[in-house]
């Protein structure tokens, strides 16, 4: 069965530094979404993407946050300069209808 | 603004007991839907029920919906220490991609 893959899926890196999660969704599905979860808490929307541009974004995806569709199928979520905060779950999702396929997520650790 | 929340927060129960996991909204929805979470992994969907559907069966699990009290309902029958994970209920916007998670219902399936 089809799924969504992640990469990595463990990071570590230091206040201020850029990082670049990875996903590869779905073949044929058309939307591509990003949460996270910060430990303990629930799942939060960040961004959904359709058609190559941002459809909707939550206000926790601030200027320091970016999406992108490089190619057929990589979806990314860039974080231009990291903070302590930034330290959660981050999951990307795809759907071609209504329900939403998760990836097993990457686990964002910011020191 | 839209929220999904879940009650009880807890719940602890026997191998073969049900489980029953509720789920209150705010606002218009398309769709409800409930997930999965076993601890530190990723999010798995169980089940979709539209607005205009009140009750959906899938082995196991049965999912009503009442939009009259922006309320849902996920029942788990003859528990197994299996199903020990977090549940979610998630909304959708009418017109909307946002999804929005609640705080979930952590179950604990004891043998």
């Amino acid at each position: 069965e089809p799924e969504v893959t992640q990469t990595p899926s463990h990071q570590v890196t230091q206040m201020g530094q850029e990082v670049i999660l990875r996903c590869v969704p779905i073949s044929n599905h058309l939307y591509f979404y990003w949460y996270r979860q910060i430990l303990g808490q629930k799942v939060e929307f960040l961004v959904s993407f359709y058609n190559n541009e941002i459809s909707e974004k939550s206000e926790i995806f601030d200027d320091q946050f970016s999406v992108e569709r490089p190619d057929g199928s990589n979806f990314t979520l860039k974080i231009r300069s990291t903070k302590l905060e930034d330290s959660a779950m981050y999951f990307c999702a795809s759907t071609t209808s209504e329900t939403q396929y998760f990836g097993p997520g990457t686990r964002l650790l910011v020191l | 603004s839209q929220q999904g929340e879940e009650d009880p927060q807890a719940l602890s129960i026997q191998e073969g007991e049900n489980a029953t996991m509720n789920c209150s909204y705010k606002t218009s929805i398309n769709n409800l839907q409930w997930y999965r979470q076993n601890s530190g992994r990723g999010l798995v969907h169980l089940i979709l029920i539209r607005s205009n559907e009140r009750e959906k069966h899938s082995g196991r699990l049965r999912v009503t919906l009442d939009t009259s009290k922006k309320s849902s309902s996920l029942l788990i029958t003859a528990s197994r220490a299996a199903d020990t994970a977090s549940y979610f209920c998630a909304t959708r916007d009418t017109g909307g991609f946002k999804t929005i998670f609640g705080a979930g219902t952590r179950l604990f399936v004891k043998a």
